[in-house]
């Protein structure tokens, strides 16, 4: 069936790090799309990326959606204690049967 | 605009017994989502409906159920609660199945 494999599923970095998340979906998808969860919160909306290829930034963030549009990834350049939480990654599938395929997540802690 | 809403936030309930849980989406989006989350379980897809259908549907037993109404509110019912049913139950609705979904602040459920 189709899945979104989301590595690593942990990451402890130090402040000031990069780090990194990867997805990869097993099928081809219209889009991708970014949530951060922060402890004790709820998922929240990131980004979405949708053409074959497309970088987009978000001050610190850096989203990449693949040519072959199967995989993406985010990278955060130098972490601060305020990026701490869970990044999930989704992968939206369109046509007949619309939905979105959830990563497991990549859970960030940032020492100080 | 208001954001999602899910009532209640917090709820204690016996094994054996049955929940409703209720999820008010933002108003104009006619996808709704529920998802279970665990500690370290990443968020487990239980169902999807929009204009009052539901459209996809995630490996749950049948004792979770949903449904929405023709004002894009939605609810889920839990019958014969188990201890592994306790988690948080999030709600996220959204224009489409496939478009970014928007999170409400869940509902914390335990079974004792």
């Amino acid at each position: 069936g189709q899945q979104v494999m989301q590595i690593p599923q942990y990451q402890h970095v130090q402040e000031g790090e990069d780090f990194t998340t990867y997805c990869n979906s097993s099928t081809t998808l219209s889009n991708i799309q970014w949530y951060k969860q922060r402890p004790g919160g709820h998922p929240v909306f990131l980004i979405q990326l949708v053409k074959s290829g497309e970088v987009k930034k978000q001050k610190r963030l850096t989203f990449q959606f693949g040519e072959a549009k199967k995989n993406s990834s985010l990278h955060i350049t130098a972490t601060q204690t305020t990026d701490v939480g869970t990044y999930f990654c989704a992968g939206g599938h369109a046509g007949n049967n619309r939905k979105l395929i959830w990563g497991l997540g990549t859970s960030l802690a940032v020492n100080p | 605009k208001a954001g999602v809403t899910q009532t209640p936030r917090y709820l204690i309930k016996t094994r054996g017994q049955q929940v409703t849980l209720s999820c008010s989406p933002i108003s104009g989006h006619r996808s709704v989502s529920w998802y279970q989350q665990t500690p370290g379980q990443g968020l487990q897809f239980l169902f999807e409906y929009f204009s009052e259908t539901q459209r996809n549907k995630g490996n749950f037993p049948g004792r979770f159920s949903g449904r929405q109404f023709s004002n894009s509110r939605s609810e889920m019912n839990v019958s014969t609660l188990e201890l592994g049913d306790s988690a948080l139950y999030l709600c996220a609705s959204s224009l489409r199945e496939d478009y970014e979904q928007y999170f409400g602040p869940g509902t914390r459920l335990t079974v004792t």
